[in-house]
């Protein structure tokens, strides 16, 4: 039982490049979440989805889009990266009830140049 | 919306008991709590419904406030095992976590 999988786990672009990455879940979860962790910010919500084929912003959305074509993928997208984006990408799953704990993956560091 | 963590650090002494505070300004449907490791991904604790109640899990417990919108972690007898950040994910519908900037704890010998 892997749980939840993002790939990659390091990566740097540069400034301008496009990406895509992508959060894995074998548990049959309905929601799925994409935070960014910065140094004192904690984490930060950027897309998520209570289901296949729904998206819905976060906190912090600008920049980046998502799709959940299937329910045990969730794809977040940067078209045109910029340094601001430099961070640790964590994707998160959960059942889908309120008294039911979200699943991190092991996180993307990502450096734009 | 993002939930306010006090304090922002602590540093303790194995043994000691800490505290660790979360305020919202919105309604709360519940309170999660995790702890990371420093490179890891956070690790679930315990979760805390409407009602008021306190969980426990071992030596790690917490509080509930619905009506001031507060949730309390209480660590007894703090562990070398114990250092890291502690945040706190509130649930203000909407089916997601909002999480707190987080609270350093360390652990000396």
């Amino acid at each position: 039982n892997a749980g939840v999988t993002q790939t990659p786990k390091f990566r740097v672009l540069k400034t301008g490049q496009s990406m895509t990455l992508l959060c894995a879940q074998d548990m049959n979860h309905e929601y799925m979440y994409w935070y960014r962790q910065d140094p004192g910010m904690g984490l930060r919500l950027i897309h998520y989805s209570v289901g296949e084929g729904t998206t819905a912003k976060g906190e912090v959305p600008d920049g980046y889009n998502v799709s959940r074509l299937k329910k045990q993928n969730f794809l977040l997208g940067l078209e045109s990266a910029a340094p601001s984006q430099t961070s640790v990408y964590f994707c998160a799953s959960r059942l889908g009830t309120s008294n039911q704990p979200q699943h991190f993956g092991d996180g993307t560091r990502l450096s734009i140049l | 919306q993002q939930p306010v963590q006090s304090p922002q650090a602590v540093i303790l002494r194995e043994g000691e008991d800490a505290v660790i505070n979360c305020s919202s300004s919105k309604a709360l449907y519940s309170v999660h709590w995790y702890r990371q490791k420093h490179g890891e991904a956070p690790v679930f604790l315990m979760i805390l419904l409407k009602g008021g109640e306190q969980k426990g899990h071992e030596k790690i417990s917490a509080s509930f406030n619905e009506k001031k919108q507060q949730s309390s972690l209480y660590l007894t007898a703090s562990q070398l095992s114990y250092s890291g950040t502690y945040f706190c994910g509130t649930e203000q519908g909407a089916q997601k976590l909002v999480f707190g900037q987080g609270t350093r704890l360390t652990i000396n010998p």
